[in-house]
C-alpha cells in the first residue's frame, strides 16, 4: 500500500477565487490521479497527473479550470480555478505503484464554495 | 461503453445479519479489473479488494467475501455477521486493461443497526 496525504483537508473559499490542493505520497508511484466526489454522489475521474508532462483530462474537465502539476513521482497538485458553488465537492487523489495495480486514495479535500 | 451498476442505493440490517451488496458491470474488454472500496462517514476511501478478469475464484477475507461471475458480469460482496462498524458507503469500480481510470458505481449505503 501507500501512505497518501492531502493538504488542506478542508477549506471554505469565496466565489471567483482558486484553491490548490496538494497530494504527497510516501513512496514513488507510477500513476497519480485526481477524482471529484460531489455531495451524495459517486467519484468521477478528473485527470491523470503525468510526471513531466501535461495531465490527461477526462471528458468534461479542462486544464484552464483544473490545472494539474506533477513535478516528481511522489507529489502532485490540483488547482480548482474561478470557483463557483458547483465546485463544492470532495477532491481526492489516488495512486498506483504500477499501472493496473491496486489504487489507493488519499483522505480527500472537502471544498465548500460560498 | 464501460459502466458499473449498484442497484441497491441503501440497505439497512441489524447487527449479526449477513448482507450482500450487488455489483454488475459492463465492458467490452477481455482484460479488466474490479475493485471494492469502503467509504465510512469520515470520508476516506478504503481499498478492500482488486480482482482481475482472469481470476474467477471467490475470495474470503475474514467476514468479507466476494463472488465474481463473468457469465453474469457480477462481482458481489458479502459481509457475514455484520457489525455496526461496517456502516458505510460501499463502491464497486471497474478499471480497463490500460490501467488507471476507475469507473465507479453509484455506491450502496449500508446501515448496520445494533
Amino acid at each position: 500500500s501507500a501512505v497518501i496525504s492531502q493538504k488542506p483537508s478542508r477549506d471554505i473559499c469565496q466565489r471567483g477565487t482558486s484553491l490548490t490542493i496538494q497530494c504527497q505520497v510516501d513512496s514513488q508511484v507510477t500513476m497519480m490521479f485526481w477524482y471529484r466526489q460531489q455531495p451524495g454522489q459517486s467519484l468521477t475521474l478528473i485527470a491523470t497527473a503525468n510526471q513531466g508532462s501535461e495531465a490527461t483530462y477526462e471528458s468534461g474537465f479542462v486544464i484552464d479550470k483544473f490545472p494539474i502539476s506533477r513535478p516528481n513521482l511522489t507529489f502532485s497538485t490540483l488547482t480548482v480555478s474561478n470557483l463557483s458553488p458547483e465546485d463544492s465537492s470532495i477532491y481526492l487523489c489516488s495512486v498506483e505503484k504500477v499501472a493496473g495495480d491496486e489504487q489507493y486514495f488519499g483522505p480527500g479535500t472537502r471544498l465548500t464554495v460560498t | 461503453a464501460q459502466k458499473v451498476t449498484q442497484a441497491q442505493t441503501e440497505i439497512s440490517v441489524v447487527e449479526k445479519e449477513d448482507v450482500t451488496l450487488d455489483c454488475v458491470y459492463e465492458t467490452r474488454d477481455t482484460t479488466y479489473y474490479l475493485f471494492w472500496y469502503k467509504q465510512p462517514p469520515s470520508g476516506e476511501l478504503v481499498f478492500l479488494i482488486r480482482r482481475n478478469s482472469f481470476d474467477e475464484q471467490n475470495e474470503i477475507s475474514g467476514r468479507y467475501s466476494w463472488n465474481f461471475q463473468k457469465s453474469t458480469s457480477s462481482f458481489n460482496f458479502t459481509i457475514t455477521a455484520s457489525q455496526v462498524v461496517d456502516s458505510a458507503v460501499y463502491f464497486c469500480a471497474l478499471m480497463d486493461n490500460q490501467g488507471g481510470k476507475l469507473i465507479f458505481g453509484q455506491g450502496t449505503e449500508l446501515s448496520v443497526k445494533p
